[in-house]
């Protein structure tokens, strides 16, 4: 079976700091999906950036951007130049290939931004 | 943007009552899923379905069903609640990207 493994249950750090979530998963399955969702106070859950295992580049969207290491099973999370909004806690997510997108979820980070 | 809209923020019962979270979907999508949120155990999938009157068990589906009548509704029933049912009840639909509704934070007596 897939597990996902966040390390650290907290984190803060200073506002315009870069600040880096670690997430590793386990896994024998060669095609899946890696995702990170961030839900802020407002409970809202949303998607903040997907890789493919079969693509060896690293995913980037804007400030957000990701360390995929496939054979040490490692998935970790940058924000550069972090924001107030950035403070939410954050879900490292593992999806196999065919699986009807039943996800598998890590039990979280909770990310502090300090002004 | 997809919406997805669950009936209840917040939600107080009492042990034994028959309880229904609904969640509803604006973008037709076949896949719907509800999750429960425990602080430190992350999300667990109940159950989800994938087409109308379609349902599949998820990793803890004890002390749960659901129905799904219409494409855009997928209901979450607790037979008879109980205390260890206390939660953050989330709704997501999709496919390669999930939708979240903003949750029910169920409490039961």
């Amino acid at each position: 079976a897939q597990t996902v493994t966040q390390s650290q249950p907290e984190m803060s750090v200073q506002e315009a700091e870069t600040v880096t979530l670690s997430c590793t998963y386990d896994t024998s399955e060669n095609n899946y999906y890696l995702f990170w969702y961030k839900q802020p106070p407002s409970r809202q859950m949303i998607l903040v950036i997907r890789q493919e295992a079969y693509k060896q580049q690293n995913a980037t969207e804007n400030r957000f951007s990701v360390n995929f290491q496939k054979a040490a099973k490692s998935f970790s999370l940058k924000i550069s130049d972090s924001q107030l909004g950035d403070t939410a806690m954050y879900f490292c997510a593992f999806m196999k290939q065919y699986s009807n997108y039943q996800l598998i979820w890590g039990a979280g980070t909770k990310l502090i931004i300090k002004p | 943007d997809v919406k997805v809209t669950q009936s209840s923020r917040y939600l107080v019962k009492r042990t034994g009552e028959k309880v229904f979270l609904e969640c509803v979907q604006d973008m037709d999508h076949e896949n719907m899923f509800w999750y429960r949120q425990d602080p430190g155990l992350g999300l667990r999938l109940i159950y989800f379905s994938y087409d109308v009157k379609m349902k599949e068990k998820g990793d803890i589906p004890e002390g749960y069903s659901v129905s799904r009548e219409k494409k855009e509704r997928f209901s979450l029933i607790l037979e008879s609640a109980s205390t260890n049912q206390t939660s953050m009840y989330l709704c997501a639909t999709g496919f390669e990207k999930l939708f979240f509704g903003s949750g029910t934070q169920l409490s039961v007596l």
